[in-house]
């Protein structure tokens, strides 16, 4: 079964600093993976995508992500951060086979910035 | 084009009362999914739908939660009896299962709160 692992229920930065949340993935074979943005009292905002097309992933506001095969990991980054990007952010994966579209979704992580 | 739209924004209520959320997918999307988040515990899929056919209901909480969608513009989440435990953030979620990496984009949630 696929599972989803985000290292860090809260990761607290200072504003321009590096963003680095981390995400692992569970999976016998390469899945699609996602990670999302879920701002204050709003809804789960998709930030990018990986569908191995490309190993690097470029998102919106600035974010990136690294598929790494042999570490089975997916983390998220952002060389500068920015007091807006306080948010929730959650890692997700789905089988590169149809199950009716079905995410895993990991814990989350907080992301605070500090001034 | 229109996202994912969920009515009510928020609903208050008392315990014993029925409550009926609603969802709207993006048109052409062909699955549709319920989740609820809660502070304690997380972000949870209550149940999902697969051209209209519940698929995976495996995340309803007991009997006092239905779901149905009785075509492909249009979901309804209900509560009867709702209890003061139920109060949480609902989000609908829709996909397009033709369509890789088959995303899911959330609505906005309905906030419940049973007193």
């Amino acid at each position: 079964a696929q599972s989803v692992t985000q290292l860090g229920s809260h990761v607290s930065v200072s504003e321009g600093a590096l963003v680095l949340l981390r995400c692992n993935y569970s999976s016998s074979v390469p899945p699609y993976l996602f990670w999302y943005v879920q701002y204050p009292n709003q809804g789960l905002q998709l930030l990018l995508k990986y569908t191995s097309a490309a190993t690097l992933v470029k998102g919106i506001n600035g974010f990136e992500a690294e598929f790494k095969k042999s570490e089975t990991s997916f983390h998220l980054t952002k060389p500068s951060a920015h007091m807006s990007d306080a948010a929730e952010y959650f890692c997700a994966v789905t089988p590169v086979y149809n199950q009716g579209g079905k995410l895993i979704f990991g814990q989350g992580t907080e992301l605070s910035v500090k001034p | 084009d229109a996202g994912v739209i969920q009515s009510p924004r928020h609903e208050v209520t008392e315990m014993g009362q029925e409550v009926t959320l609603r969802c709207k997918p993006i048109s052409g999307h062909n699955s549709l999914f319920w989740y609820r988040q809660t502070m304690m515990r997380g972000l949870e899929l209550l149940i999902y739908f697969n051209n209209n056919v519940p698929i995976d209901d495996s995340g309803m909480p007991e009997d006092r939660f239905s779901a149905k969608m009785p075509n492909a513009s249009f979901s309804t989440l209900k509560i009867q009896p709702s209890e003061p435990r139920d109060s949480a953030v609902y989000f609908c979620a829709s996909s397009n299962t033709g369509a890789p990496p088959y995303e899911q984009y959330f609505g906005p949630g309905t906030r419940l709160t049973v007193t």
